[in-house]
């Protein structure tokens, strides 16, 4: 079964806008961490966001936030204020204790920022 | 720049040769991570190396081998090398290696292509 699942394949945003990339998980895992990386054209990762299992709060670094709705398992990234260099393909990824230390990694959301 | 160093960049080798992927960590991380990036499989972890010794396994080929080094550098050697083996691999560090909340940091990527 797909532990990370991301259902959108591409999205499509103005710039200035909000945009929302769903993520979805399954663990029966009580300690888990969430993670965010933005991979631009150029193939490197680089790290969004980190949300914690029992974290209260939703992860907030500035313009991502995560959306954690712990119940019903998804993590979904939300970056406000779209600028052009936001176009990037975004993976969501989740670490689980009883998952050793491997990240597993969702199929990704391409985001396309317009002017 | 996340830190991270990987060599080389861009790799073009034959079938049934032989090639080896170089990392360097973070400055103060202990564990270094290999992933797999390709267009069917998605980001795959192929193994993890803390402090020197095998820490975790993950979908890698017996063709593929990992070692780490005493100041830390790790290395993925890829024999027999066949057409599937084209991807994007990363190496990830991070701090420990136990720990589910740490962040993984990636490098830049060596991309191979198998002709």
């Amino acid at each position: 079964a797909q532990k990370i699942t991301q259902t959108q394949p591409g999205m499509f945003v103005q710039e200035k806008e909000a945009v929302t990339l769903d993520c979805t998980y399954d663990t029966s895992d009580p300690s888990y961490g969430l993670f965010w990386y933005k991979q631009p054209s150029s193939g490197e990762m680089i790290f969004l966001i980190y949300q914690g299992s029992y974290d209260q709060q939703n992860a907030t670094e500035g313009r991502y936030s995560l959306n954690f709705q712990k119940a019903r398992k998804s993590a979904n990234l939300v970056i406000s204020a779209s600028q052009l260099g936001d176009s990037a393909m975004y993976f969501c990824a989740m670490r689980e204790v009883l998952g050793f230390q491997k990240l597993v990694f969702g199929t990704g959301t391409r985001l396309l920022v317009s002017p | 720049d996340s830190g991270v160093t990987q060599t080389p960049k861009h790799l073009i080798t034959a079938t049934g040769q032989r090639v080896t992927l170089r990392c360097s960590p973070r400055s103060g991380d202990l564990s270094v991570y290999w992933y797999q990036q390709s267009l069917d499989q998605g980001l795959q972890f192929l193994i993890q190396y803390y402090n020197g010794e095998e820490r975790a396994k993950g979908n890698i080929l017996e063709r593929f081998s990992a070692q780490q080094f005493p100041d830390l550098h790790s290395e993925l050697n890829l024999s027999s090398l066949e057409l599937g083996d084209s991807a994007l691999y990363f190496c990830a560090s991070s701090v420990g290696g136990t720990a589910y909340q740490e962040t993984q940091y990636f490098g830049p990527g060596t991309r191979l292509l198998v002709l």
